[in-house]
């Protein structure tokens, strides 16, 4: 089973500022998905197969990385981009399809 | 519109069963692998469960297997979890979410979630 860790567990910024997170696998995938949560509304699919953004997703969100490390940068924060962030390892032939423990996005 | 709509969650004892649903509607349901994602409150996500577009073929957590069983009514356009011996640990926002076919197995499409709480 593959274990994603997810760094930092909370990142501080501000608005404008550039935000980056990290996606550890605990072995190599092939494919891996970034989603977004804002408080009580579930989660949104941002990124799949590691860099390509999902229907309407803003430019602003970049996913990247290969083998067991993956990296979703935010170039130009927004108010709206505050929020929780997860990973997902969802490679075809290898559930379970884990996500990883989620990093907290807030305003500094 | 593309829409999943979960239900059936509530406050159920220990040991107790719940069933439930997802209500697909927008798509062709019987065309995409669906699964069953919790959270915790205040915590992160869990993958629990995943089944094929047409057929049995299913996967399970090792939280849950042998507990939880997920089936699928295409005819329904429909989703459910049939959830046994529960536990105190189980208490959850539970997701259906569809499995996109060119989003690279990542999950496209969400419901809104269904609370089940477990307690005495």
């Amino acid at each position: 089973e593959v274990v994603l860790t997810q760094s930092p567990g909370t990142l501080s910024l501000s608005p404008g500022e550039r935000a980056t997170l990290s996606c550890r696998a605990s072995q190599s995938v092939s494919t891996l998905g970034w989603y977004q949560q804002r408080p009580g509304q579930a989660p949104r699919l941002l990124i799949h197969g590691v860099s390509r953004r999902a229907p309407g997703v803003p430019d602003r969100f970049r996913g990247s990385g290969s083998g067991t490390d993956f990296t979703l940068t935010i170039s130009s924060l927004e108010p709206e981009d505050f929020a929780l962030y997860f990973c997902q390892q969802c490679d075809d032939d290898s559930p379970p399809y884990s996500f990883g423990q989620g990093t907290h996005l807030e305003i500094k | 519109e593309v829409k999943l709509v979960e239900s059936g969650g509530g406050l159920v004892q220990p040991g107790g069963s719940l069933r439930l649903s997802c209500a697909a509607s927008g798509f062709t349901f019987s065309a995409f692998g669906m699964n069953w994602v919790r959270q915790p409150p205040g915590r992160g996500l869990e993958w629990l469960s995943f089944i094929v577009g047409v057929g049995y073929t299913s996967h399970y957590s090792d939280s849950v297997r042998g507990r939880f069983t997920i089936s699928r009514d295409n005819a329904k356009n429909s989703l459910y979890l049939q959830m046994s011996s529960l536990r105190a640990d189980d208490t959850a926002v539970y997701y259906c979410a569809r499995r996109g076919n060119y989003m690279s197995g990542a999950f496209d499409v969400w419901g809104q979630g269904t609370v089940v709480t477990v307690s005495s």
